[in-house]
C-alpha cells in the first residue's frame, strides 16, 4: 500500500513568492492534515480535513496560507506572498477516521520550504 | 492549552545501552499519549501508544508507561541499537483528532 505523497520535496525561493505544496493521502482515507514542523520543534497543525469540509483551521494564517481538498482526494496547500518566517518543513497527513475515538495519523515525508 | 515537554537533545548513546526519553504533559481531561519516531529523510511513525491510565504501549523493544499521577509518558529501551538513531516525537490527543506534539529529541546510537 502507498504511503502519504507529497510534492516538491524541496523548494526554494525568494520572499514575497508564491508557493504550494501538493498531498496525495493513503488511499480511501477520508482525514486529511497539514502541519508545519519548525527546525528543532515538534509539528503543529495548520489545517484539519473530513473529507472535503475544512474542520479545523484555528491555526492556519489566512492572510497568507490558503488550502483546498477538492473531491476529497488530494489537497494543495498554498502560501502568497512567502515571509522569510515561513521556512519551515511542512508535513500532510492522513487518517480512516470511523467513529469517535483516535485513528493513526499517516505521515508523509514533508516539503521542505526555504525561503530566502 | 494543551502542551508536551520532552527531554531536550541530542541524546548519544553506545550500543546496547538503555535509553529514557522523557516526556511530560499537560491536558485537560484524559487524553491518549504517543511516540512518534522520524528516521532520516522518512515521514513520521507511529512507535506506540497509550490510551488511558496505567497503560503501557510497546513496539520494536521500547515501552512507555501512561503515568497519569505524574503526568509523564517516559520512552525506555533495555538495548539500543545504531538503527534507533531518529527524531523521537512524544504527543497527545485531547480529542477531536488533533495532535499536540513536544519538541523532539534527536538520539544518535554510536557502534
Amino acid at each position: 500500500e502507498a504511503g502519504v505523497v507529497q510534492s516538491p520535496r524541496y523548494k526554494i525561493i525568494e520572499k514575497k513568492q508564491p508557493v504550494a505544496f501538493w498531498c496525495n493521502p493513503i488511499s480511501g482515507h477520508n482525514t486529511l492534515y497539514w502541519y508545519r514542523q519548525n527546525l528543532g520543534q515538534g509539528p503543529e497543525l495548520l489545517i484539519r480535513y473530513e473529507n472535503e469540509e475544512a474542520v479545523d483551521d484555528s491555526q492556519l494564517p489566512k492572510d497568507r496560507f490558503s488550502a483546498e481538498r477538492l473531491k476529497g482526494v488530494d489537497s494543495t496547500l498554498k502560501i502568497q506572498p512567502a515571509e522569510l518566517g515561513d521556512s519551515a518543513v511542512y508535513l500532510c497527513a492522513s487518517s480512516l477516521d470511523l467513529a469517535g475515538g483516535y485513528y493513526e495519523q499517516y505521515f508523509g515525508p514533508g516539503t521542505r520550504l526555504t525561503v530566502t | 492549552g494543551d502542551s508536551v515537554t520532552q527531554m531536550e537533545g541530542p541524546v548519544t548513546l553506545s550500543e546496547e545501552a538503555f535509553l529514557t526519553i522523557n516526556c511530560t504533559y499537560t491536558a485537560t481531561g484524559y487524553p491518549s499519549l504517543f511516540w512518534y519516531v522520524q528516521y532520516p529523510g522518512e515521514g513520521l511513525q507511529l512507535l506506540l501508544k497509550a490510551t488511558k491510565a496505567d497503560d503501557k504501549g510497546s513496539n520494536k523493544g521500547f515501552e512507555a508507561t501512561y503515568r497519569k499521577e505524574t503526568t509523564s509518558f517516559h520512552l525506555e529501551k533495555g538495548s539500543v541499537q545504531v538503527s534507533d538513531s531518529a527524531v523521537y516525537f512524544c504527543a497527545l490527543s485531547g480529542g477531536a483528532q488533533k495532535l499536540v506534539f513536544g519538541q523532539g529529541t534527536r538520539l544518535t546510537i554510536n557502534p
